[in-house]
């Protein structure tokens, strides 16, 4: 079983700084089948990042990823106040196929 | 544009069956390249994947609900449905239901607005 942990729990942070999310992977994550999804309160996730780093459609470009392997990141640079919210990471391939990290919410 | 939109009761007493359903359009339940997941967030938690069915039939369940989990397709209807039996107030969730791009590293692409499912009598 893939585990994935989140890192932090809570990022405080101001509009205008970088936010930098961790994800970590307790065995390699093949291909690079590592996503980012963005929810907000009430709503359901919206696909950020694919393949590791790669931005969905529509998505800013200060929303960008990184990592290969067990290591993950997502950056959020110049943090715009819509972007507070709480952020997951999945992985497929594992056992089970899908999974999802905790998250890391992103405050002001 | 797709748009998936889920259905179902709101409330489900402990021990019955739980059954949703996922409505989709703009993009075809037979369609090869993806497969249609449901996703639960239980109240204040994560998101939990719970299965995934490809329009052949091929099925993939969370092992942890997969004694008591059926997810099935209707093509005529380009319809996806969820069977949760037994259920308990830990089943209490907002349900999901998902398309995974199998082109684009099975990332789940498109989302329903959710349904809120509570367990009690």
């Amino acid at each position: 079983e893939i585990v994935l942990t989140q890192s932090p729990g809570t990022l405080s942070l101001s509009p205008g700084e970088r936010a930098t999310l961790s994800c970590r992977a307790s065995q390699r994550v093949s291909s690079s089948y590592l996503a980012w999804y963005q929810q907000k309160p009430g709503q359901a996730p919206r696909l950020l990042i694919y393949g590791a780093s790669n931005r969905a459609t529509g998505i800013p470009d200060r929303f960008s990823g990184s990592g290969s392997g067990t290591d993950f990141s997502l950056t959020i640079n110049r943090l715009e106040p819509e972007d507070f919210a709480v952020y997951y990471c999945q992985q497929y391939g594992g056992s089970p196929p899908i999974s999802f990290g905790p998250g890391t919410k992103v405050d002001i | 544009q797709v748009q998936l939109q889920e259905s179902g009761p709101g409330l489900v007493k402990p021990s019955q069956t739980l059954s949703l359903t996922c409505s989709v359009s703009g993009d075809a339940i037979s369609n090869r390249a993806v497969y249609w997941t449901w996703v639960r967030q239980r109240p204040g938690q994560g998101l939990e994947w719970i299965g995934h069915i490809y329009y052949i039939g091929d099925t993939h369940y969370n092992p942890s609900l997969a004694s008591r989990l059926t997810i099935s397709v209707d093509t005529s209807k380009n319809q996806l449905s969820l069977r949760l039996s037994s259920v308990t107030v830990a089943d209490t969730a907002v349900y999901y239901c998902a398309r995974v791009r199998r082109n684009s590293y099975y990332s789940l692409d498109v989302w329903g607005q959710g349904t809120t499912v509570t367990v009690s009598s």
